[in-house]
Formats: C-alpha cells, structure tokens, sequence
C-alpha cells in the first residue's frame, strides 16, 4: 500500500533562508509525487509534480523538488523564503495501479516564515 | 472565473440533521473528489467519481451520499449528522483520475460545524 510521510509537522524559518520540507514516501510500484500548498482558509493548489523524466522538478514560487528513488525521498526546498510562503505543505503520492482516484497525502507540514 | 466552486463556504448546524453541499467545476475535467479534512489538517479521500460513475468510496459512512447530475457537478449529501463529522470538506476535479499523474483542482471548501 501506499503511504507518505511528512517529516515535521511544523517548521519555522528566517525570512531569507533555505527552506527544506521533507517526504519520504513507500510505493511498491514507480510512483508519481506532489506537493501541494494550502494558504489559510483556501484550497490546495499544485506546487509541482514528479511523473517521469527528469529527477529535479522546478514549480512555481520558485520551490523544487528532488525525486530520490534510491532515498524514497521527494523533498521540497526552496533557496530564499519570503513572508509569502508561510503556508500549510502536502506531499502526495499516486501511481498507474490506483491511478489519481487515490491519491495519498502527508500530514502536512506547516511552514513559519519569520521576518 | 472560479474553476472549482463550492456551496455553502460555511455550514454550522445541529447534530441530527440533513444537509447538502454542492460543487461545480468549469474545467472540463471528467473526475471529481471530495476530500475531508479533520482539525489537525489530515487530508483524506472520501469519493473519487469518473464521468458520473463511483469509482472510490472509501470506507465512509452510509450516511454520507455523493450524487453526480453530470460530469460537472459533485454534491454530497450527510444525513443524520454527528459531532465527528466536523471538518473541512473540500471537492477537487482533474481532467482524467486513471492514470494517476493529472494535477487535482481544489475547491475553497466548505467548513462544516455540528453542534
């Protein structure tokens, strides 16, 4: 079955610094990676997706992510954080056997940008 | 245009009743969602339904009923409401839930309070 695992239900940083949100996940079968944002009192929108190709997948708002086969990792970072981001962060998982219909999300991973 | 709409933004109700929240995509998309999500911001699938048909019904209460007129709309029905049924209920849509890399399209939610 699959899963996801969001490391740190919360993490605060520095206006301007690295941010690094982690996600391990366990699929037995290739996998196809999300993060999603949620902005307070608003839906989850697309931050970026892993389906194939290209390990380093770039999203919008300037966040990347890293599909690490080997690490069952995809964690997202981004270089310099702005006010902005402060955000609540979900990494999900599918893949071709369950399709999209069942996506599995992370706990989440509330992110505090500090001025 | 908003793509994925939901009604009502806010439900506060009592426990024992019946209620209805609808959604609308203008996406186009062929498969819709609907999602709970508790107070500590777990995410979870409730239905995921493709061109009018129940595909996923996961292991929720009968007395939670979704019903899809057509492709572009999604209503769930509760009835009987409880206390635990408290959550934020969101609707998603993607453009085709078989092959499990489609982006998913998030409604505003609708926070449910049952008193």
């Amino acid at each position: 079955a699959q899963s996801v695992t969001q490391l740190g239900s919360h993490v605060s940083v520095s206006e301007g610094a690295l941010v690094l949100l982690r996600c391990n996940y366990s699929s037995s079968v290739p996998p196809y990676l999300f993060w999603y944002v949620q902005y307070p009192n608003q839906g989850l929108q697309l931050l970026l997706k892993y389906t194939t190709g290209a390990t380093l997948v770039k999203g919008i708002n300037g966040f990347e992510a890293e599909f690490k086969k080997s690490e069952t990792s995809f964690h997202l970072t981004k270089p310099s954080a702005h006010m902005s981001d402060a955000a609540e962060y979900f990494c999900a998982v599918s893949d071709r056997r369950t399709g999209g219909f069942k996506t599995i999300f992370g706990a989440g991973t509330r992110l505090f940008v500090k001025a | 245009d908003t793509a994925v709409s939901q009604t009502p933004k806010y439900l506060v109700t009592q426990m024992g009743n019946d209620k209805s929240i609808k959604c609308e995509q203008n996406l186009g998309h062929d498969t819709m969602y609907w999602y709970k999500q508790d107070s500590k911001k777990f995410l979870k699938i409730m239905f995921s339904y493709n061109n009018k048909e129940l595909i996923i019904n996961e292991t929720v209460p009968n007395r939670f009923s979704p019903k899809s007129p057509d492709k572009a709309h999604l209503n769930l029905h509760i009835n009987s409401l409880e206390l635990g049924d408290s959550a934020v209920y969101f609707c998603a849509s993607s453009q085709d839930g078989g092959q499990g890399a489609e982006t998913q399209y998030f409604g505003p939610g609708t926070r449910l309070l049952v008193l």
